[in-house]
């Protein structure tokens, strides 16, 4: 079984500050994880994914995220935000490559304040 | 490349009704899965359809049926609707590979049961 806590339903930051979303993963098997984006009327779209190589993943528009297996932990961090990020983000994890289902965390919205 | 169509965008229904949501997947892709995203909540798998076949199934019960076509569309029918089934219901295409494939998400189609 696997699941994922996104620990922040809600993070408000100011334009031009660090962005911190929190996630806690479990999974019995070696995990593959991504964050996906949410804008409102819009579809998912991956920012990006962690599947065993590098520990610090760079996805697009500026995000990255950590995997520590010790922590149990995926964060996604940018170091500075723009209005443009406030949006719905979900922690995801599989214990596949990504090719068969995806469990999805509850999700965060962020603000972004001017 | 007109990435992942679904129709339609919003259905209006009534309890005890039945309903089908259509999905168009991504070009290239032969893998189709389903997702049901509550209001405030993540997506929740629903079932995955490959080779015309549902290759996996989530916790949904058998009032949720699919169906795939050999051109890799695929349907999603919900039978004796209940007002719990109101959400945006989405869709996702992927190749089939064993290595890892991003999952392409439609803009889903927003079920509203009266």
């Amino acid at each position: 079984a696997q699941s994922v806590t996104q620990l922040d339903s809600h993070v408000s930051v100011s334009e031009g500050t660090p962005v911190l979303l929190r996630c806690n993963y479990s999974s019995s098997y070696s995990p593959s994880l991504f964050w996906y984006v949410q804008h409102p009327n819009k579809g998912l779209q991956l920012l990006l994914k962690y599947t065993s190589a590098a520990t610090l993943v760079k996805g697009i528009n500026g995000f990255e995220a950590e995997f520590k297996k010790s922590e149990t932990s995926f964060h996604l961090t940018k170091p500075s935000a723009h209005m443009s990020d406030a949006a719905e983000y979900f922690c995801v994890v599989t214990s596949d490559t990504g090719r068969r289902a995806l469990t999805f965390g509850s999700g965060t919205r962020l603000q972004v304040q001017p | 490349d007109a990435g992942v169509t679904q129709s339609p965008t919003h259905l209006i229904k009534t309890r005890g009704q039945q309903v089908t949501l259509r999905c168009s997947p991504k070009s290239g892709h032969d893998t189709v899965s389903w997702y049901q995203q509550a209001l405030g909540q993540g997506p929740q798998f629903i079932f995955q359809y490959y080779e015309e076949e549902e290759r996996q199934r989530g916790n949904f019960p058998d009032r949720f049926s699919g169906h795939q076509f050999p051109n890799y569309s695929s349907e999603l029918n919900v039978n004796a609707l209940l007002l719990g089934d109101s959400a945006l219901y989405l869709c996702a295409s992927s190749e089939d590979s064993p290595n890892y494939n991003e999952q392409f998400f439609g803009p889903g189609t927003r079920l509203t049961v009266l």
